[in-house]
């Protein structure tokens, strides 16, 4: 595709549920961000894969958070027993994976909302 | 650890100049970018800085001085579609990611 995308655009989920977003980077992108943005602040860096690797999951904020990049291209974020505080906009980002990664083409995200 | 400072809310008019600033703290830098975001919208790249001095594109500029670890975006000729959050945002200490600030709401008005 033209740009990065994500699905779903939206997802309800209640308390407890498991979820699972996906994002489809620019083709040839190797490099792959996860970030979280929640009302009224900035982007929260999760995690990053470059290939199929995840070298840097520092911003990962608990072990009911996970990822995984299959193919060099999509990629899934999966959020275990979500909690409310885990409602949030999230959002995929993906760059060319040269030595500047400083311009990063963002998807439209995915709005969670935990019930 | 990295955090950048910038103003939470900044209104103009219509063909104005408006100067949003950005101070920021880091371990080791990585250059400065500045990223656009409308209501709803994903985050789009506008600048890029590794350097001191002043980038200049169209009508957007961005400016940087490190050794006071400060930076502005620069736009000149406001137009309404300008109304969007615009956030600074340096490379991690580990080279693989962006922190970004809290952004700053322009509204324009005419």
């Amino acid at each position: 595709g033209a740009g990065v995308s994500q699905s779903p655009s939206n997802k309800v989920t209640e308390k407890g549920k498991d979820v699972e977003l996906r994002c489809d980077p620019i083709s040839g992108h190797t490099a792959l961000y996860w970030y979280r943005q929640r009302l009224g602040q900035g982007l929260e860096f999760l995690i990053y894969f470059q290939g199929n690797s995840a070298p840097d999951k520092s911003g990962l904020p608990s072990d009911r958070f996970s990822a995984e990049r299959t193919g060099e291209s999509v990629s899934t974020l999966t959020i275990q027993r979500t909690q409310q505080e885990d409602s949030a906009v999230y959002l995929c980002a993906s760059s060319p994976g040269t030595t500047n990664n400083n311009e990063q083409f963002f998807g439209p995200g995915t709005r969670l909302t935990v019930l | 650890g990295q955090s950048l400072e910038q103003p939470s809310e900044v209104t103009a008019v219509e063909g104005a100049i408006v100067q949003i600033n950005c101070t920021y703290q880091t371990s080791g830098f990585y250059g400065l970018s500045w990223y656009q975001q409308h209501d709803g919208g994903a985050p789009t790249f506008l600048s890029y800085n590794a350097l001191d001095g002043l980038e200049e594109t169209g009508r957007f500029s961005s400016f940087l001085s490190r050794s006071d670890s400060y930076g502005y975006l620069l736009l000149q000729e406001l137009q309404m579609k300008d109304s969007a959050s615009y956030f600074c945002a340096v490379g991690n200490q580990a080279g693989t990611a962006l922190i970004f600030g809290k952004g700053t709401t322009l509204s324009v008005s005419s």
